[in-house]
């Protein structure tokens, strides 16, 4: 069954403790995005990847840092949470070429 | 950068009617406008997706419109039934869609029994 999965799917932390969230797909994909959802903001894109060692920023990539050494990982790192990334995080990704994102079943952080 | 613009921000309609959600972007360059739809609790899946150079595409009951010149895309639903309640966004991108994809702030729909 094709899958993306995230972990944890909730996280309560505190200020500063560094925490990272993983996202793993069986898909083969190339692509893969962070996305944080937040009300009255929609989605907004974190980072995202092309394929193995690519990555690039999205629209808001500070505080934030991710890392693709397999196709199939893409962890999304907090070195030192703050209480405004308390958020709805969700990881997607999308076969090159295509243009459907599928997205994970999401990870409600909260940082206090 | 790309700046999509949503609207309403919520609306209700009476099941069986229509509803139509609107947005705007800004980059020209952007070529692929999907739609997805969240319900409650769930993951974004999406529901309808359209190309710069097609004006129209439809699925049963739902359809997407383009105007590139206007730079706004519109979702319509019609005969709306109790499953449609959702937020749904939009979204722009320049490339295949995957790469970087600029969200709406998202509509919530609620369809009146």
């Amino acid at each position: 069954e094709a899958q993306v999965t995230q972990n944890p799917r909730y996280l309560i932390t505190v200020t500063g403790k560094k925490l990272t969230v993983t996202c793993s797909q069986n898909m083969n994909h190339e692509y893969m995005s962070w996305y944080r959802q937040d009300p009255g903001l929609g989605l907004r894109q974190i980072y995202y990847s092309m394929n193995v060692e690519v990555t690039d920023k999205g629209d808001v990539p500070e505080g934030y840092k991710v890392s693709r050494k397999e196709k199939r990982n893409f962890p999304l790192i907090l070195e030192s949470p703050s209480p405004n990334q308390t958020s709805l995080y969700f990881c997607a990704t999308s076969r090159a070429g295509a243009y459907e994102q599928y997205f994970g079943p999401g990870t409600r952080l909260t940082v206090t | 950068g790309e700046n999509v613009e949503q609207h309403p921000s919520t609306l209700s309609v009476q099941e069986g009617d229509s509803a139509v959600i609107k947005c705007t972007y800004s980059d020209s360059a952007s070529n692929y406008f999907p739609w997805y739809k969240q319900e409650l609790g769930k993951r974004p899946q999406l529901i309808i997706d359209i190309r710069s150079n097609v004006g129209e595409k439809k699925d049963q009951r739902i359809a997407v419109t383009l105007n590139k010149t206007a730079k706004h895309f519109s979702l319509h639903i019609t005969e709306t039934q109790p499953e449609d309640s959702a937020v749904y966004f939009c979204a722009a991108s320049k490339g295949f869609g995957n790469e970087k994809l600029t969200f709406g702030t998202g509509t919530r729909l609620t369809i009146i029994p």
